[in-house]
């Protein structure tokens, strides 16, 4: 089955400091989403790209889907402690809408 | 609005044991999806459901069965627990139409010991 990789994992920031997490799929996606998990919480959806080279902000977030429609990216500027959780990438696969997530990547943000 | 709930919030069970986990949303979704999450890790698709009365199998579907009576509800079925299903079990619905974005419910925390 499709598999899609998040790097990295973990990261710890200082708050006002940046963050970037990547999103790599071996296979050309149609789309892809972006969904956000707080600790002990359910995952959020964020956002969904869908063309190639798509930009789309929110805030002070980026999302980018790669020309080649095989990765995509996060980026948050300025993180904040309420941006602390788990981000994960999901690109819709098959029929029915289904979701693949991503390993995600673990944010954490200390003053 | 409730959104997505599912009940209960929390479960032990004894390995050999069964039972079901409810999920309820009133938002008229068509489609409805039930997942796993392992510590540390991603969300896997155990079963989904397109509509009421059909079922299919996710990528994980082993050990559990579902049932889609009424549109508005997705039942998920341990028939005989086993402590690799201990997990967190999310079950999410999402429209036929428009963003495919996917509403998830509270989740339930289910050890088997």
């Amino acid at each position: 089955g499709q598999q899609v990789m998040q790097i990295p994992q973990y990261q710890h920031v200082q708050e006002g400091e940046d963050f970037t997490t990547y999103c790599n799929s071996s296979t050309t996606l149609s789309n892809i989403q972006w969904y956000k998990q707080r600790p002990g919480g359910h995952p959020v959806f964020l956002i969904q790209l869908v063309k190639s080279g798509e930009v789309k902000k929110q805030k002070r977030l980026t999302f980018q889907f790669g020309e080649a429609k095989k990765n995509s990216s996060l980026h948050i500027t300025a993180t904040q402690t309420t941006d602390v959780g788990t981000y994960f990438c999901a690109p819709i696969t098959g029929t029915a809408s289904k979701l693949t997530f991503g390993t995600g990547t673990r944010l954490q943000v200390t003053l | 609005n409730a959104g997505v709930t599912q009940t209960p919030k929390f479960r032990v069970l004894k390995t050999g044991q069964s039972m079901t986990l409810l999920c309820a949303q009133d938002m008229n979704h068509e489609y409805m999806y039930w997942y796993r999450q392992d510590p540390g890790m991603g969300l896997r698709l155990i079963h989904y459901s397109v509509g009421e009365g059909t079922t299919a199998k996710g990528e994980v579907p082993d050990g559990y069965n579902v049932s889609r009576l009424k549109k508005q509800n997705f039942l998920l079925g341990l028939e005989s627990a086993a402590p690799s299903q201990t997990s967190v079990y999310f079950c999410a619905s999402s429209t036929r139409a428009g963003s495919y974005e996917q509403y998830f419910g509270p989740g339930t925390r289910l050890t088997v010991t």
